[in-house]
């Protein structure tokens, strides 16, 4: 099983709609959470990190649940620039083996 | 502010010849991470530096490659005897410490023909 796991899509929605992206991670020894984007050919760019107590950024909205192990990310009002890949990364205690997921694509069509 | 910087950008070479890819951190990130993405995959963990030293080695493919940084700063990764396998985008990142945001240079994409 891989450590942290998502769902590949592709996620294919019309602009303004609503879309929830999940990650899985497996080891508990994870502390830190992050959602990155990244666009084709581009280095991901950091959107937001995850804290257990939830946290939003405007349409962004990410949430941790340590007990299940998953941290979800939810954009609203899906605009066409949204379209990328969107990548979910945890790291371990002291912070230096990173995991990433191998993203979700998300698609936005006007 | 200056971001992290990369170079080469593209790195075209033959195989069985050595290559020596460069990172710049964010001034003052005492954490920096290097990564491999082949084409359409993942991002791929290779090694990760706690100012000049290199907690965990185990990330690195095989031992054609290293690494190392000097200074608290740049960091160079190094492929010997480059394989076609070896063909990817190698991208590095650093963090004001370790567990932070990690900030992405736009990586070096290298060709192994």
């Amino acid at each position: 099983r891989k450590e942290v796991e998502q769902d590949p899509g592709p996620f294919n929605v019309p602009e303004g709609a609503t879309v929830a992206f999940n990650c899985t991670y497996s080891n508990s020894a994870s502390q830190s959470f992050f959602w990155y984007r990244q666009d084709c050919r581009k280095e991901p760019k950091l959107l937001m990190s995850v804290y257990s107590s939830g946290n939003e950024d405007g349409r962004f909205t990410a949430q941790l649940n340590r007990a299940s192990q998953y941290i979800s990310l939810l954009i609203r009002d899906s605009k066409l620039s949204d379209s990328a890949t969107y990548l979910c990364v945890g790291l371990n205690t002291g912070g230096f083996k990173t995991i990433f997921g191998a993203g979700t694509r998300l698609f936005v069509k006007a | 502010g200056a971001g992290v910087s990369q170079s080469p950008s593209n790195k075209v070479t033959e195989k069985g010849k050595d290559v020596e890819l460069r990172c710049d951190p964010i001034s003052g990130h005492t954490a920096l991470y290097w990564y491999r993405q082949s084409l359409g995959q993942g991002l791929e963990f290779l090694i990760y530096f706690q100012g000049n030293s290199a907690p965990d080695k185990s990330g690195l493919p095989s031992d054609r490659f290293s690494a190392e940084r000097t200074g608290g700063s740049v960091s160079t990764l190094t492929i010997q005897r480059t394989q076609q396998e070896d063909s990817a985008v190698y991208l590095c990142a650093s963090s004001l410490d370790a567990g932070g945001e990690q900030y992405f240079g736009p990586g070096t994409r290298l060709t192994v023909t």
